[in-house]
C-alpha cells in the first residue's frame, strides 16, 4: 500500500482481556515504529524495530505489552490481561532505515479503549 | 521524566498573523530537532526539521529557530491560515540513535 496500515481502527475491550493491533509499514521500510497517545498526552515510545537487530524495548510501560515483527513486514502490537489506563491511541510509523532524516511515516492509528 | 516540553497546550492565532509555538529540552546531547503536525484521526505528518549545528531552517511559511544555550526551539507560521490548525509535536533525536522523543503537543487554532 502507499502508507502505513493500522488495523483494527477501533477496539472496545474489557478489563482483562488480551488485544492485538496490526501494523503493516510501507514497502521497502526497514524501521519500524509503536508510539501510544493518551488522552492529553504527547506520544509515548513503546518500541522499535530496525532491520534484524534486536528491537529497543526501552518503551514498553510493563511486561503485559510485547511486539513482534517477522523480518521487515508486519507487527503486532499484544496487550495482555488490559486495564483502563491502557486506552490510548496506539501509532505505528514506519523509516526507510538508510539515510535517517528523523521523518517517520505514521498509520491513522488504533483506538483502544478498555472499560 | 519528560525531555521534551511544550508549555503551551493551546495557541489561537488570527489568520494572516504569525503562529509562534514554542519547546523546550533537558537533554543537551540532542542534535536533531523536528516538527510534526497532527490532524484530527489522522496520523502526526512530518513539516520541517534543524540540526544542533544550525540556528534557523526555512521551507515556504514555516521556520524553526534553534536556541541551544537556552535548549529552546520555536516554530514560526507566517502567514497562518485556517489549514495550519491543527496539533502541532516537537521531536528530538539523540545522536546516533533513531528514536524520537516527542513533547506533548499544542493545539494551533487559526481564527478566519
Amino acid at each position: 500500500g502507499a502508507g502505513v496500515s493500522q488495523s483494527p481502527s477501533n477496539k472496545v475491550t474489557e478489563k482483562g482481556k488480551d488485544v492485538e493491533l496490526r501494523c503493516d509499514p510501507i514497502s521497502g521500510h526497514t524501521a519500524l515504529y509503536w508510539y501510544r497517545q493518551r488522552l492529553g498526552q504527547g506520544l509515548e515510545f513503546l518500541i522499535y524495530f530496525q532491520g534484524n537487530s534486536a528491537p529497543d524495548k526501552s518503551g514498553l510501560p510493563s511486561d503485559r505489552f510485547s511486539a513482534e515483527r517477522t523480518g521487515e513486514s508486519v507487527s503486532t502490537l499484544t496487550i495482555q490481561r488490559t486495564q483502563q489506563e491502557d486506552s490510548a491511541v496506539y501509532l505505528c510509523a514506519s523509516s526507510p532505515g538508510t539515510g535517517f532524516t528523523g521523518e517517520l511515516f505514521f498509520g491513522e492509528g488504533s483506538r483502544l479503549t478498555v472499560l | 521524566d519528560q525531555q521534551v516540553k511544550q508549555n503551551s497546550p493551546s495557541l489561537s492565532v488570527q489568520e494572516g498573523r504569525i503562529s509562534i509555538l514554542n519547546c523546550d529540552y533537558t537533554n543537551s546531547m540532542f542534535d536533531y530537532f523536528l516538527w510534526y503536525k497532527k490532524y484530527p484521526a489522522e496520523g502526526p505528518t512530518f513539516l520541517i526539521s534543524i540540526s544542533s549545528i544550525k540556528d534557523k531552517n526555512e521551507d515556504g511559511r514555516f521556520t524553526v529557530f534553534l536556541n541551544k544555550s537556552a535548549k529552546h526551539l520555536s516554530l514560526h507560521i507566517v502567514p497562518s491560515q485556517p489549514g495550519d490548525s491543527a496539533v502541532y509535536f516537537c521531536a528530538a533525536i539523540l545522536g546516533g540513535n533513531e528514536k524520537l522523543t516527542f513533547g506533548t503537543g499544542t493545539r494551533l487554532t487559526i481564527i478566519p
